[in-house]
């Protein structure tokens, strides 16, 4: 079956500090790869995607590319601030979405002054 | 303008109840899912409708009754509540099933 697995929290850093938070899958097919955020007491939101190999998404200096060889979609941020604080959750869509979103367990990201 | 709607956002009931929670989108899409959110803020997917049929079942027990009236509407029936159900339950929404998804912002059910 399809799994998604990343790194485990609470990651604290410091504003203006480089950020990976790592994501590996395992899937059947050719999955679609995406990062979420959750913001405390919110829903998510769609942070960026990726739907092949080698593609990069990029959504509020957040990055991320899509690696079969590695199976991986890390996450980078160069300087985070403490509005990045939230709740990160790396998914894949596998079988033109049939199964519906396979999530991670999520990161929480802490950012201090 | 709020794009997919879930009602109540807070749900706080004793167990044995039988609750409701109501799922909107206004976005045109075609499918609609449930996702449930545990304490550890594990998210699963528990339904997914497209068109108003069912298309994924996961393993939920059968005390849990999607029903789509239209394809606007998901709505999350529970009977026989138990401590066990108490989560964050998501409702989200896409064009189509391998497009990104729009959620709620979730409905808080406690059980007591």
């Amino acid at each position: 079956g399809n799994s998604v697995t990343q790194m485990e929290g609470p990651v604290t850093l410091s504003e203006e500090a480089f950020l990976t938070i790592n994501c590996t899958y395992t899937a059947t097919g050719y999955p679609s790869l995406f990062w979420y955020v959750q913001y405390p007491g919110e829903g998510l939101q769609l942070l960026l995607k990726a739907t092949k190999a080698d593609d990069k998404g990029s959504n509020k200096g957040f990055e991320a590319t899509y690696r079969k060889e590695t199976t991986s979609f890390h996450l980078e941020k160069g300087s985070v601030q403490v509005s990045d604080s939230a709740v990160y959750f790396c998914a894949l869509s596998d079988r033109g979405g049939a199964d519906g979103l396979t999530f991670g367990k999520g990161t929480h990201l802490i950012i201090q002054p | 303008d709020t794009a997919v709607s879930q009602t109540p956002k807070y749900l706080v009931t004793q167990m044995g109840n039988d609750k409701s929670i109501k799922c909107e989108q206004n976005l045109g899409h075609d499918t609609m899912y449930w996702y449930k959110q545990d304490s550890k803020k594990f998210l699963k997917i528990m339904f997914s409708y497209n068109n108003k049929e069912l298309i994924i079942n996961e393993t939920v027990p059968n005390r849990f009754s999607p029903k789509s009236p239209d394809k606007a509407h998901l709505n999350l029936h529970i009977n026989s509540l138990e401590l066990g159900d108490s989560a964050v339950y998501f409702c989200a929404s896409s064009q189509q099933s391998n497009q990104p998804q729009h959620f709620g912002d979730g409905t808080r059910l406690s059980i007591l």
